[in-house]
């Protein structure tokens, strides 16, 4: 049972933007620890695609943003493309339970 | 370019002992903790724990009790012990590499399906 709550699944048309949240509470995000969020395509390894809450790294596009406020956090795509299907995962540290990296439920996005 | 490979057996049997290996290149394992990270099929991730290039190492409170994570004497592997294993411990195990910040995996293996069944 994961501290960090995504919804299971969300879809849109290529195009279309589309917003994933990850909610928190105050030993976690609301705390202040930072949020990252990893993309896994379909049989791959998680892929770093947020750092820090908002930064990107080199290679990612930026159709891809990330933002936080309170105890959550959110990952929009903007221009989604037929690439962008794949299950994506936020990811911070809770101080309650004192592990270092706790990763979010997971949500899928599907691109009609 | 950072790469990391895992091996070890894909099978083990239950109360018997998961022991994988994450081979490093490209970049050197100081200054940077290493982590493994697993998956259980259809589901999400979980952090098991790190080690310091120097030896420290820190563990998922959940699974303190059966993990072990060294770093090798040639400084380009380290290993992940789980004793007492069940079926519950079937995943996709990941090793990855901490950015310099402690808070972000950068880079990640491909990952290695490890079933424990008799």
């Amino acid at each position: 049972q994961s501290v960090l709550t995504q919804p299971p699944s969300v879809s849109g048309a290529p195009g279309q933007r589309v917003t994933i949240s990850c909610t928190g509470s105050s030993s976690n995000i609301g705390a202040g620890y930072d949020v990252q969020w990893y993309q896994q395509l379909p049989g791959t390894a998680p892929k770093l695609l947020i750092y820090g809450n908002i930064n990107r790294p080199s290679g990612v596009p930026d159709r891809f943003s990330g933002s936080k406020s309170g105890t959550s956090a959110s990952l929009a795509i903007t221009g989604l493309q037929a690439e962008d299907e794949a299950d994506y995962y936020c990811q911070s540290y809770d101080i309650s339970l004192t592990v270092f990296y706790v990763f979010g439920t997971g949500t899928k996005v599907t691109v009609l | 370019q950072v790469q990391l490979q895992e091996s070890g057996p894909g099978l083990v049997k239950p109360s018997e002992t998961l022991s994988l290996t994450c081979s490093v290149s490209g970049a050197s394992i100081s200054g940077h903790y290493w982590s493994w990270i697993r998956q259980p099929p259809g589901k999400g991730l979980e952090w098991i724990g790190y080690v310091y290039y120097t030896g420290g190492t820190d563990y998922n409170p959940s699974l303190k009790s059966r993990v072990s994570i060294s770093v090798g004497t040639s400084k380009i592997q380290y290993s992940l012990r789980l004793s007492s294993v069940t079926a519950a411990d079937t995943a996709v195990y990941y090793c990855a590499r901490v950015d310099r910040s402690g808070w972000v995996h950068d880079y990640w293996g491909q990952g290695i399906l490890v079933t424990v069944s008799s």
